[in-house]
């Protein structure tokens, strides 16, 4: 067990729709990092934020935003939802940005 | 932008083979870290390194951080069965300024034969 909890676990929808997904980093983490992955490949680095504010954006669509919340929690919204779209999306959180990042188990995201 | 090679691709041992696999970059890097990933699963945090020549163990699992800072390399020894999976290595680039961003290698998938 990471401490980095996420939820929900699965998560079915069609396109079109909005979806929020929602993690809670480990305790004394400060950042937080969303990540997507696709069936078979690697980590795809969608975007981080750091007490709050963010701090650096990825290879992240416009129709998808995230925030930082002041109790550290972190919410990753997908809106507009396409078929491409389903993936595992991952949340890690670390200290700060130059040390070891611990993930999350994962939202898996189907959309139909 | 900054690229990890990660050797092998995939490997199939038999149940107490020791296993190595490294990963190399063009550039310099100040942390390396390997996971290990099941699918379906989120990845695991294995070992973290941090100085050049650093050597760090974590059961029958051995990590260095390379003296040039450009490579790293990740021992198991005598596998079992459950050793099975996706093992990625990962790094800070080096930076002056701005974000470090997380470079991932290109993972080796481990497969152990009992």
């Amino acid at each position: 067990d990471s401490g980095v909890t996420q939820t929900p676990k699965h998560l079915i929808t069609a396109t079109g729709q909005r979806v929020t997904l929602r993690c809670s980093p480990r305790s004394g983490d400060l950042s937080v990092y969303w990540y997507q992955q696709s069936l078979d490949q690697g980590l795809q680095f969608l975007i981080q934020y750091y007490n709050g504010e963010e701090r650096a954006k990825g290879n992240i669509l416009e129709r998808f935003s995230a925030q930082q919340f002041p109790d550290l929690h972190s919410e990753l919204n997908l809106s507009s939802l396409e078929l491409g779209d389903s993936a595992l999306y991952f949340c890690a959180s670390s200290v700060d940005q130059a040390s070891a990042q611990y993930f999350g188990p994962g939202t898996r995201l189907t959309v139909l | 932008g900054q690229q990890l090679n990660q050797s092998p691709q995939s490997m199939f041992i038999q149940e107490g083979e020791d296993v190595s696999m490294n990963c190399t970059s063009s550039s310099i890097f100040n942390t390396w870290l390997w996971y290990k990933q099941d699918p379906g699963e989120g990845p695991v945090l294995l070992i973290a390194l941090y100085k050049a020549g650093e050597l760090t163990s974590n059961g029958r699992l051995t990590a260095q951080f390379g003296i040039t800072r450009k490579d790293s390399f990740l021992n198991i020894s005598a596998s079992i069965p459950s050793d099975v999976g996706i093992y990625f290595c990962a790094g800070h680039p080096h930076m002056n300024t701005g974000f470090q961003k997380l470079v991932f290698g290109t993972g080796t998938r481990l497969l152990v034969s009992p």
